[in-house]
C-alpha cells in the first residue's frame, strides 16, 4: 500500500525567512504533485514532478524530486503572508489510476 | 473557476435524507474522481471513473452511490448518511491515469449531517 508522509505538519513562520516542507513516499513512482489548498477552498495545482532530478520553481516557491530517495520538498524563500495554506503532496502510482495525498502541512507566515 | 464544477456549493441533510452531489468537467478529461476530505485527515479517494466506467471503489460504504452518465457528469448518490460523513467532497479530473498532467479539482461540496 502507498504511504505518503509530509513533515511537518504544522509550520509557522516568520515572514522574510526560509524553510522546507518534506514529503516521502513509500512505492516507486516518478510522478509526485504539489497542491495548495486555502480555507474552505479547493486545491491549487502548484507543480508536478514527473522525473528523477526535476526541480520547479514558481515564485517564492520551489519543488524538487529524487525519486532514489523516494522524496520531494518544498522549498520556501523569503516567506510572505500570501502564502498561508496548506500544502498537500500527492503521488501517482505509475501502474494505478489513484492519487495518495500526503497528510497536508498547515503553513501561517506571521507578519 | 477551475474547470471542475460542483454543486451544490454547501449541503446540510438529514440521516434519513437523499440527496446528490454533481460534477462537471469540460476540459476533455476521460477520468473521474470522487474524494471525500475530513477535518484532520488526508484525502480520501472514494470512487475512479475510466471513460465512464469504474475502476475502483475504494471500500466505500452502500450508503455512497456513485454514477458516470458520460465522461463529462459524475454524480454521487447519498442516502441514510452518518453524522461522521460530514465532509468536503472533492471531484476532480483528468486524463486517463493523469499522464503527468495532473488532476484537476472542483471547488467541492461542503456536507454536514444532521
Amino acid at each position: 500500500e502507498l504511504k505518503v508522509e509530509q513533515n511537518p505538519l504544522f509550520l509557522s513562520m516568520q515572514e522574510g525567512k526560509n524553510y522546507t516542507i518534506y514529503c516521502n513516499y513509500s512505492t516507486t513512482s516518478d510522478r509526485l504533485y504539489w497542491y495548495r489548498q486555502d480555507p474552505g477552498k479547493s486545491l491549487e495545482s502548484l507543480f508536478v514532478l514527473l522525473s528523477n532530478g526535476a526541480v520547479k520553481q514558481e515564485g517564492r516557491l520551489m519543488a524538487s524530486l529524487d525519486t532514489k530517495a523516494r522524496l520531494s520538498t518544498l522549498h520556501i524563500t523569503a516567506a510572505v503572508h500570501d502564502l498561508s495554506a496548506t500544502y498537500f503532496c500527492a503521488v501517482d502510482l505509475l501502474t494505478g489510476s489513484r492519487l495518495t495525498f500526503g497528510e497536508g502541512t498547515q503553513l501561517t507566515v506571521n507578519p | 473557476e477551475t474547470g471542475v464544477t460542483q454543486t451544490p456549493r454547501h449541503l446540510v441533510m438529514g440521516m434519513t435524507n437523499k440527496k446528490s452531489l454533481k460534477c462537471e468537467q469540460h476540459l476533455g478529461h476521460n477520468a473521474m474522481y470522487w474524494y471525500k476530505q475530513s477535518a484532520k485527515k488526508p484525502l480520501e479517494l472514494m470512487f475512479v471513473y475510466n471513460f465512464k466506467e469504474q475502476t475502483e471503489n475504494n471500500s466505500v460504504p452502500s450508503r455512497f452511490s456513485p454514477e458516470c452518465p458520460n465522461s463529462s457528469h459524475l454524480f454521487l448518490h447519498l442516502h441514510t448518511l452518518q453524522p461522521e460523513d460530514s465532509a468536503l467532497y472533492l471531484c476532480a479530473s483528468s486524463q486517463e491515469r493523469g499522464f503527468g498532467y495532473g488532476y484537476t479539482f472542483g471547488s467541492g461540496t461542503r456536507l454536514t449531517v444532521v
